[in-house]
């Protein structure tokens, strides 16, 4: 059964960094790549890339080239997110996705990053 | 590249059927067959509800069905119930090898 856990909630001031962590368990990790998907306040679903978890080559969608980082620590099956010189357009809950098709299936419960002077 | 459309709300009463567009391109909806449908309430992670345009995961109900046409896909729920009330999602995959969601569907049950 594969099983997502993501770290908690973040309140941070802009300009700031932020490590948003995603630990997955119940199958073998470098099997999966790494999603990650935005949702901003009442607003919709971003894909913001994907990590190829057995290579560590991060592949970045439009929009999140330049202070988005995903890293793996694959000893402990745990993938992140870390964003830069935060904005509070930044203000959303990034959830990480383990996915080995071409759909989401497995989705972390999200972490709410709060971007706010 | 731009979001999927898909209309802002759909509503329907419990028993009926109603029908969720889903219009991309031929770069990603017209060109692969990897549509996939999600369903999300407020406050909750999105959850798989169709996948490769016409699959259901095990465990959603067969009221929930999925096609496409052309550059269009659809979610048909039929037999409306009260839970069925929440925000769907569409995406499909990209030959820039990316995903891309619509802008979501908030389904009112009344």
């Amino acid at each position: 059964q594969v099983q997502v856990v993501q770290s908690g909630s973040e309140l941070k001031k802009p300009g700031a960094s932020v490590k948003v962590s995603c630990k997955a368990s119940g199958y073998e990790f470098t099997t999966y790549g790494m999603n990650w998907v935005r949702q901003a306040p009442g607003q919709g679903l971003e894909w913001m890339g994907w990590m190829n978890t057995n290579t560590g080559n991060p592949t970045y969608a439009q929009g999140f080239t330049r202070r988005f980082v995903f890293s793996l620590d694959t000893s402990v099956s745990t993938g992140y997110l870390e964003i830069s010189s935060l904005k509070a357009e930044d203000t959303a809950v990034y959830y990480c996705v383990p996915s080995a098709e071409y759909f989401f299936d497995y989705w972390g419960p999200g972490t709410l990053v709060t971007v706010s002077s | 590249q731009s979001a999927l459309t898909q209309p802002a709300s759909v509503s329907g009463s419990p028993g009926q059927s109603i029908t969720i567009s889903c219009t991309g391109t031929s770069s990603d909806v017209g060109a692969y067959n990897y549509v996939t449908w999600y369903q999300q309430h407020p406050g909750k992670a999105p959850k798989l509800m169709i996948y490769e345009v016409v699959y259901r995961p095990s465990g959603v109900p067969d009221r929930f069905s999925g096609s496409k046409s052309g550059i269009t896909a659809s979610l048909t729920i039929s037999g409306l119930q009260a839970e069925d009330e929440a925000h769907y999602y569409c995406s499909s995959y990209t030959n820039i090898n990316s995903w891309l969601f619509g802008g979501g569907t908030k389904l009112t049950v009344l």
